[in-house]
């Protein structure tokens, strides 16, 4: 079975630094994605970043980006000039091409940014 | 925007209760997903459904189970609800065949049993 695991459950950066979520997950397969979603304080989740394992080429999106390491097994998501706004709860998902192509999260970090 | 809704953001039963909770997307997705959220755990995958009358266990459905009559609505039925299914329950949606796999996710309901 794939799991997804996050080892900070809590984390907490000023304004404007730079912060790093860390990720890992356990798989045979080859073919799969992996997601960052966020989930602000009572508001709807949602899609942060993507990786295709395929792709070699970290993903970015503006201040998100990601360092996968494929062999290492390792997702972790940077966000650049941290803002209020991205206080919430930050988690890392994982699916399959194959199969079910069911998503499976890990545990969540609660990131806040302080001003 | 794809919009997905859940009928109640806070809800209240009692021990015993049959709940019901809705889902509606409006996208006309194939495929629906309910999952339910605890500090610690992340989320859980309790059913989905990959199209209309369909439907699939998740990790968790025991206690729980699914209706898919129509494709915009995918609904959550606790038969007798017990205290220990407090918890916010998420329910979201999916396009088949662009290959991105993204699901959509509603606000999510905070069911409290007592």
């Amino acid at each position: 079975a794939q799991t997804v695991t996050q080892s900070q459950p809590e984390m907490s950066v000023q304004e404007a630094e730079t912060v790093t979520l860390s990720c890992t997950y356990d798989t045979s397969e080859n073919n799969y994605y992996l997601f960052w979603y966020k989930q602000p304080p009572s508001r709807q989740m949602i899609l942060v970043i993507r990786q295709e394992a395929y792709k070699q080429q970290n993903a970015t999106e503006n201040r998100f980006s990601v360092n996968f390491q494929k062999a290492a097994k390792s997702f972790s998501l940077k966000i650049s000039d941290s803002q209020l706004g991205d206080t919430a709860m930050y988690f890392c998902a994982f699916i399959l091409i194959q199969g079910a192509q069911k998503l499976v999260f890990g545990q969540g970090t609660r990131l806040t940014i302080n001003p | 925007d794809v919009k997905v809704t859940q009928s109640s953001r806070y809800l209240v039963k009692r021990t015993g209760e049959k709940v019901f909770l809705e889902c509606v997307q409006d996208m006309d997705h194939e495929n629906m997903f309910w999952y339910r959220q605890d500090p610690g755990l992340g989320l859980r995958l309790i059913y989905f459904s990959y199209d209309v009358k369909m439907k699939e266990k998740g990790d968790i459905p025991e206690g729980y189970s699914v209706s898919r009559e129509k494709k915009e609505r995918f609904s959550l039925i606790l038969e007798s609800a017990s205290t220990n299914q407090t918890s916010m329950y998420l329910c979201a949606s999916r396009i088949l065949g662009t290959g991105l796999y993204e699901q959509y996710f509603g606000p999510g309901t905070r069911l409290t049993v007592t």
